[in-house]
């Protein structure tokens, strides 16, 4: 157990709608990562918050949005889905901002969307 | 771009065999390298590690040596065990950008009994 919980474990849901997975990272950590996981794309990472701060974007379509609480919980936004937004979507802390000097990411057990 | 390629899968394995997982990467100047794992139902967990050339990253039996003149960090076991069945990942952060992870597709490993 990585000490980070991702919820819901699945969803299923109809293209056009709209969901919200949410992300609590290890105890302590400040920095949140999202990642997703495909079988087409592979390990994508989408967008890091930091302490409730956007800190960096990676291939996240602007229909995804995502946002850090003071208590330091994620969540992110999938809207208006799409067939191919069907994935396995993981959360991932850490400490601090990065990775340097061993600042290892701790990644959730990971939330599976299914479009139908 | 960055990128990390890795041999295909599925490699399948009996107890105690010998196993290598390729991996090379593109990506300028000196990027930190890992490999993780992901056990059935499960999220990813940092394997090892290399963060300079020449840098041996080692856990639980496996090794990876960061190797710049072949820009590869291929994984290595003596003896796997059926435990070891999972999908392993090699991944980088380019130099400069030490939070965005670079994954490759993955290898499926699976050992027999």
């Amino acid at each position: 157990d990585s000490g980070v919980t991702q919820t819901p474990k699945h969803l299923i849901t109809a293209t056009g709608q709209r969901v919200t997975l949410r992300c609590s990272p290890r105890s302590g950590d400040l920095s949140v990562y999202w990642y997703q996981q495909s079988l087409d794309q592979g390990l994508q990472f989408l967008i890091q918050y930091y302490n409730g701060e956007e800190r960096a974007k990676g291939n996240i379509l602007e229909r995804f949005s995502a946002q850090q609480f003071p208590d330091l919980h994620s969540e992110l936004n999938l809207s208006s889905l799409e067939l191919g937004d069907s994935a396995l979507y993981f959360c991932a802390s850490s400490v601090g901002v990065g990775l340097a000097g061993g600042n290892e990411q701790f990644f959730g057990p990971g939330t599976r969307l299914t479009v139908l | 771009g960055n990128s990390v390629t890795q041999m295909e899968g599925p490699v399948t394995l009996s107890e105690e065999a010998f196993l290598t997982i390729n991996c090379t990467y593109t990506a300028t100047g000196y990027p930190s390298l890992f490999w993780y794992v992901q056990y059935p139902g499960e999220g990813l967990q940092l394997l090892l590690k290399a963060t300079k050339a020449d840098d041996k990253g080692s856990n639980k039996g496996f090794e990876a040596t960061y190797r710049k003149e072949t820009t590869s960090f291929h994984l290595e076991k003596g003896s796997v065990q059926v435990s070891d069945s999972a999908v392993y990942f090699c991944a980088l952060t380019p130099s400069g950008s030490n939070y965005k992870l670079t994954f490759g597709k993955g290898t499926l490993l699976t050992v027999n009994p």
